[in-house]
């Protein structure tokens, strides 16, 4: 039963392009999303978020659209950099606390 | 992921035995999130507690398993007579309040990566 889909297992994006890694989810009830980032080895850091009233939201390079009818929302990043070469991985809840999280995207950002 | 420790950072155990998993929060958390990742999956929430108090334990398989959250110590979770599918890794995770707002997400540890041999 998994919820938040992440349908994409990996992406290469050149250096200072965009990068946008895309998220589905199943649950109508979900009232918010979030982006964590992950390297090898260590747990996941927080990236972005967005409530379920907003349809975007913005920090520094990190843009997070959300589409409610199509149950659909992506990160984006720009301009990518090296260092962003990590696992993304989507998050949601319906209860304020409980996470359900997507299997992730691998981005690999090459120079 | 500073502030939020976990140990061991690495466990072994034997089929049947038992481990103990310990989480510190962040200074100034009062609220602890455990979830497990198996192979190629992403995180599945197992529990949440507050000090003394099981919130919602509706992740946690039903035997087996307990968590909890002394006034005093780290949080612990506790996996007995563990068998091979228990190998996962096991993270915690930490907040200020309960809910979810952008300026207090739940913040992870590295992690326990348990291996049952």
């Amino acid at each position: 039963d998994q919820q938040v889909k992440q349908n994409s297992p990996s992406l290469s994006v050149q250096e200072g392009r965009i990068s946008i890694l895309n998220c589905d989810y199943t649950n109508s009830m979900f009232d918010y999303f979030l982006w964590y980032k992950k390297y090898p080895a260590e747990g996941p850091t927080f990236l972005i978020s967005i409530s379920s009233i907003k349809d975007k939201n913005e920090d520094g390079r990190f843009t997070v659209f959300l589409n409610k009818s199509a149950k659909h929302l992506s990160l984006h990043i720009v301009p990518s950099q090296p260092g962003d070469s990590a696992v993304y991985f989507c998050a949601a809840s319906n209860s304020g606390y409980a996470l359900n999280f997507g299997k992730g995207t691998s981005l690999l950002v090459t120079p | 992921n500073a502030g939020v420790m976990q140990n061991p950072r690495h466990l072994v155990r034997r089929r049947g035995q038992e481990a103990r998993l310990r989480c510190s929060p962040m200074k100034g958390h009062s609220h602890v999130y455990w979830y497990r990742q198996l192979p190629e999956e992403g995180l599945k929430f197992m529990v949440y507690l507050q000090k003394e108090n099981i919130i919602d334990e509706s992740g946690m398989p039903k035997e087996r398993f307990s968590a909890e959250f002394p006034k005093e110590g780290p949080s612990i979770l506790r996996i007995q007579q563990v068998v091979r599918g228990d190998s996962a890794a096991y993270f915690c995770a930490s907040s200020r309040d309960r809910g979810l707002f952008s300026n207090q997400p739940q913040h992870f540890g590295d992690g326990t990566r348990l291996s049952i041999l």
